[in-house]
């Protein structure tokens, strides 16, 4: 089967930029994840979608930060404006149910300069 | 949330067993144990996970402890293509769970 599809894969902006990722999960999996890590860093998991709804976004900077995921298939996550220490790779996973394994793309490495 | 314990990091000659020891002393009877690997500038990769049982699969072996309280991972054989960093993860949550990674154990295979 086709792997989660994560784009761009690299990105570099100026701070107070704009910028969005694309992630299309595993055709069939009801549940997608945005996590970012930082260099050095485990993931840090940002929003989890289930089909098109969010579950959790308890950990994403709603101040500047926004993910949609229409029709429940691909989804999109935007900085506005970016910081520094927005800096790191943004990485998509979707799994099609609690307790299958995960699968993750490739990421978005994003540099802010 | 029940948190994992691993070393920061450990080395392995290439063609030995590597085991790489994970502490989950506050895990949930229904929570899963999940061993994810990252190497270099790619995603997480997904490698096996387990309830209460030890685990085999074409990639590793897992053995969880009978009170559940820790686990180890097992490559029977460490080839170079298996330094990365490995995440020992519990899964939490009903609805799709959420992995909730730690900074994991950076295993260097040496020749």
């Amino acid at each position: 089967e086709a792997g989660v599809a994560q784009s761009p894969r690299y990105k570099i902006i100026e701070k107070r930029q704009s910028v969005a990722f694309w992630c299309n999960p595993i055709s069939g999996h009801a549940t997608l994840y945005w996590y970012q890590q930082i260099l050095g860093q485990g993931p840090k998991l940002l929003i989890q979608f289930q089909n098109n709804g969010v579950v959790d976004d308890s950990q994403l900077p709603k101040d500047r930060f926004s993910a949609e995921r229409l029709k429940g298939v691909d989804s999109t996550l935007k900085i506005q404006p970016a910081k520094l220490e927005d800096s790191a790779v943004y990485l998509c996973a979707s799994s099609r149910a609690a307790n299958y394994g995960y699968t993750f793309g490739s990421g978005t490495r994003l540099t802010v300069v | 949330d029940a948190k994992t314990t691993q070393p920061t990091s450990m080395d392995c000659a290439e063609g030995r067993a590597a085991n790489l020891p994970c502490n989950h002393s506050t895990i949930s009877g229904n929570e899963y144990v999940y061993w994810y690997r990252q190497i270099h500038s790619q995603g997480p990769q997904y490698i096996i996970h387990g309830l209460k049982n030890n685990e085999t699969n074409e990639m590793a072996s897992l053995i969880i402890t009978e009170d559940r309280k820790s686990s180890t991972l097992i490559l029977p054989h460490a080839t170079l293509r298996d330094t990365a960093v490995y995440y020992c993860i519990v899964l939490v949550g009903n609805q799709g769970g959420k992995l909730i990674f730690g900074q994991g154990t950076e295993l260097s295979v040496k020749p």
